[in-house]
């Protein structure tokens, strides 16, 4: 069977801090996809990044970046110099090329204070 | 940019009343999704659509129906709104029918039955 774990469920910060999110995910399956999602208080669901399971290449995209590790079956994220504006509950999800399903995590909620 | 719109942010309804929450989307997917998100149960698959008038359950259908006449537009039906279903409802979308391809959402319904 699949599943996500996020282990956080909350994390405080103050701002200007870096903060990682940590994502660990199971499956037998050798090809799959996995995505980081944001959910502001507005309740939309954002898109931020996919990783295909044949590229660990890590990615940044300004102050974020995500480490994707198979060896660990981790896909953990990480936000520099946090912002207020990034307080939100942050999704891992995973989803099988055999699959229409993503299969989420429970979230971790970041709350970044002044 | 993908837009995924849903009729309503918020409703309340009685018991036993019929509700429908209507999705569109104007990026012509062929693939859409109902979720609903409740507190530490995260988010779960009611149903999905892969094409117009094609359906398929998800993880909890009872209670549910779904209709596509129009690709862009998938609606959610509570044949008859019980309080175990206000809940946050999400919708999304997807291209083609790789599950490889990103799902995007929409606002959210946060529906309270009474």
């Amino acid at each position: 069977a699949q599943k996500v774990t996020q282990a956080q469920t909350e994390i405080s910060v103050v701002e200007k801090e870096d903060v990682t999110l940590d994502c660990v995910y199971e499956t037998r399956d050798t090809t799959y996809y996995l995505f980081w999602y944001k959910q502001p208080p507005s309740g939309e669901l954002v898109f931020l990044i996919r990783r295909n399971s044949f590229d660990e290449q890590n990615e940044i995209s300004g102050r974020y970046s995500w480490n994707f590790q198979k060896s660990t079956s981790s896909f953990n994220f990480t936000i520099t110099a946090s912002q207020v504006v990034d307080s939100a509950v942050y999704f891992c999800a995973l989803i099988l090329r055999s699959s229409y399903k993503l299969i989420f995590g429970s979230g971790t909620r970041l709350l970044v204070r002044p | 940019d993908v837009k995924v719109t849903q009729s309503s942010r918020y409703l309340v309804k009685r018991t036993g009343e019929k509700v429908f929450l209507e999705c569109v989307q104007d990026m012509d997917h062929e693939n859409m999704f109902w979720y609903r998100q409740d507190p530490g149960l995260g988010l779960r698959l009611i149903y999905f659509s892969y094409d117009v008038k094609m359906k398929e359950k998800g993880d909890i259908p009872e209670g549910y129906s779904v209709s596509r006449e129009k690709k862009e537009r998938f609606s959610l039906i509570l044949e008859s709104a019980s309080t175990n279903q206000t809940s946050m409802y999400l919708c999304a979308s997807s291209p083609r029918t790789g599950a490889e391809e990103t799902q995007y959402f929409g606002p959210g319904t946060r529906l309270l039955v009474l």
